[in-house]
């Protein structure tokens, strides 16, 4: 799969614990958000989404919140698994444009 | 219902050359946009087409290129290949309401020699 990011921040977790991955995002009139993972070999995964009149998402295993004080998004995953591995985006977007996506982050999952 | 599909997966060129990726949407979806993937530089928008006609556009030189037909199904040309197009080219589906999801198909790999 796509390498992305050679120097992509790297979170390590343990099998069973809780993940949080942070993203700030840089424009302040974004008002739509996507969190997606990205598998080698695969193309990005939807995972959960939120709009600025929000605060916080829940999905299965997962919860996203947004900070729109601080350009802040994150998201939570919940026990930990293997298959969780992955490069997690986000994603911004101002109505009617495009999608500007973050870095990414790369999840490790120990066993 | 079927997911979003990119034709070929995987394309070796030489510099000077042209290609052509095509992609077809989600049943019912409307909205196709291209996004370039690299180590370096991350996923960047290059262009998104909606009922036939180009709604957005990023910062990549002409070469790069797009249509949209009837059935919403896209294609994107790039022409006079260089070697830093080598990438993954991804597809993203959508309604197509401004903010909607987007789905990603699995993107189609080329390398130029």
């Amino acid at each position: 799969g796509e390498n992305v990011g050679l120097h992509l921040p790297t979170l390590s977790v343990q099998e069973g614990d809780n993940s949080i991955i942070n993203c700030a995002y840089s424009n302040s009139a974004s008002d739509y958000f996507i969190w997606y993972k990205q598998e080698s070999g695969k193309g990005p995964q939807f995972i959960i989404d939120i709009r600025s009149n929000m605060d916080k998402r829940q999905g299965q295993r997962v919860t996203v919140l947004l900070n729109k004080t601080v350009k802040h998004l994150s998201l939570q995953i919940a026990a930990t698994q293997p298959g969780d591995s992955a490069v997690y985006f986000c994603a911004e977007k101002v109505y009617g444009q495009n999608f500007v996506f973050g870095p990414g982050t790369r999840l490790s999952v120990l066993p | 219902k079927a997911g979003v599909t990119q034709t070929p997966r995987y394309l070796i060129k030489t510099r000077g050359q042209q290609v052509t990726l095509s992609c077809s949407p989600i049943s019912g979806h409307r909205s196709v946009s291209w996004y370039q993937q690299t180590p370096g530089q991350g996923l960047q928008f290059l262009f998104e087409y909606f009922s036939e006609t180009q709604r957005n556009k990023g910062n990549f030189p002409g070469r790069f290129s797009g249509r949209q037909f009837s059935n919403s199904r896209s294609e994107m040309n790039v022409s006079t290949l260089e070697l830093g197009d080598s990438a993954l080219y991804l597809c993203a589906s959508s309604p197509g309401q401004p903010n909607n999801e987007q789905f990603f198909g699995p993107g189609t790999r080329l390398t130029v020699l």
